[in-house]
């Protein structure tokens, strides 16, 4: 089982609508959550953290419930400059050297018409 | 935003050659990684480094290998490539005074296109 999955998509969605994106993670210890987004050919670079009590950032908002170890996005009013991969991001602590190392999901594809 | 470059941007070679990719980052950064992305699965880590003074292989070092050559430089070898190495490289840096709890940012750069044939 992957530590971070994602659904790979690609949602197709017209400008203006409502997109929701979902993730899980496997290590219930994960402390830090992330999304970054990524650009067809580009670097991935991070949206937003994701705090335990939600968190929104203009038209973006981010959810986690520890329970169900599941992350959320939500993108209002998507608009055609909203289209890349949104990368799903967890904290993994815990090994001998301290590392607090970044997994990384595969990706939800995104992309948004006219 | 060229905080950190990394070269050659893409590079086509064959089986058996020695390849270096470089980083540099001018981001004033501690930690520096290396990373691949395949189609269908997320960035992995390849090597890590918190100074120049230390290198932590990742989940997928076999086949590499790294050195720092100085806290702006962090180059990733392929002694003798493979054509399973072919794949997006990327290299990122943090700041081990932001590296905690919600601060684990990493910058990444614009990654390196590698074709093993």
């Amino acid at each position: 089982r992957k530590e971070v999955e994602q659904d790979p998509g690609p949602f197709n969605v017209p400008e203006g609508a409502t997109v929701a994106f979902n993730c899980t993670y496997s290590n219930s210890a994960s402390q830090s959550f992330f999304w970054y987004r990524q650009d067809c050919r580009k670097e991935p670079k991070l949206l937003m953290s994701v705090y335990s009590s939600g968190n929104e950032d203009g038209r973006f908002t981010a959810q986690l419930n520890r329970a169900s170890q599941y992350i959320s996005l939500l993108i209002r009013d998507s608009k055609l400059s909203d289209s890349a991969t949104y990368l799903c991001v967890v904290n993994s602590f815990g090994n001998s050297y301290g590392y607090n190392k970044l997994i990384f999901g595969a990706g939800t594809r995104l992309a948004v018409h006219p | 935003d060229a905080d950190v470059t990394q070269t050659p941007r893409n590079r086509i070679t064959k089986t058996g050659k020695r390849i270096m990719l470089e980083c540099s980052q001018t981001k004033g950064h501690d930690r520096m990684y290396w990373y691949r992305q395949d189609p269908g699965l997320g960035l992995r880590l390849i090597y890590y480094s918190f100074d120049v003074k230390d290198i932590n292989k990742g989940e997928i070092s076999d086949g590499y290998s790294v050195s720092r050559q100085a806290q702006a430089k962090f180059s990733l070898s392929l002694e003798s490539a493979i054509p399973n190495q072919t794949a997006l490289y990327f290299c990122a840096t943090s700041d081990h005074r932001r590296s905690s709890g919600r601060y684990n940012e990493q910058f990444f750069g614009p990654g390196t296109r590698l074709t093993v044939l």
